[in-house]
């Protein structure tokens, strides 16, 4: 088991710029989870899938915000033309769908910097 | 709009001391979550609370929650420099089966001082 993992770790990008993160979850896990954390804040909440499906995406900040997971496997953001408030803690996590426990494991994050 | 409030928001405490956190949140729900965050690391699941009056011990952590009373507590015993940590609670909007969006409160950063 290797945990979520996110790439690129760090990501320091011009405002107006496209930038894409990825996510790979826990490989048996289902649901795949977007949040973003800002300074002394909890994370909150983006978007989640189900295997494919895209099954919320309301919470999404803005139409510049965009995910997918094409074959139920890896997931990614993208943030069109960055703003600097755009700038936070990208974080991903996965969970499995199973009876009544149903943990969401987190990956180490991407931190955005929008200059 | 569930909300979830964490107090206090900073706790400063010496060691071999016990203490308290709580987490309140506005909705109903039975399913809440404790989790641990390192500066600059990811969260660690620490519990999972699945029903009124569920109680839940690791180590010198114990996390209860109390769904009549919209409420969840985190106790620490006889705190260590390694509890050192900021400690997010998060509740389920979500019902039937899984957690679907979890909705976090701030965090409470804990210090434990020699």
């Amino acid at each position: 088991d290797t945990g979520v993992s996110q790439d690129p770790r760090h990501k320091i990008t011009k405002r107006g710029q496209n930038v894409t993160f990825r996510c790979d979850p826990i490989s048996e896990h289902n649901r795949l989870y977007w949040y973003r954390q800002t300074l002394g804040q909890g994370p909150e909440f983006l978007t989640y899938f189900q295997n494919e499906a895209q099954l919320e995406k309301s919470r999404l900040l803005s139409d510049r915000f965009s995910a997918e997971r094409p074959k139920g496997s890896f997931s990614t953001l993208e943030i069109q033309r960055t703003e600097q408030g755009d700038s936070a803690m990208y974080l991903c996590a996965s969970s499995l769908v199973s009876g009544s426990t149903d943990t969401q494991y987190f990956g180490p994050g991407t931190r955005l910097t929008v200059l | 709009e569930l909300k979830v409030e964490q107090n206090p928001l900073f706790l400063s405490m010496q060691e071999g001391k016990n203490y308290t956190i709580y987490c309140n949140y506005s909705t109903t729900s039975d399913r809440l979550y404790w989790y641990r965050q390192d500066p600059g690391k990811s969260l660690e699941s620490l519990f999972v609370l699945l029903s009124n009056g569920a109680v839940k011990q690791e180590g010198r952590l114990m996390a209860s929650l109390d769904t009549k009373a919209r409420l969840s507590t985190l106790h620490i015993t006889a705190a260590v420099h390694d509890l050192s940590a900021t400690y997010f609670c998060a509740v389920d909007k979500g019902s039937g089966a899984g957690s679907y969006q979890l909705t976090f409160g701030k965090g409470t950063k804990l210090s434990v001082i020699p």
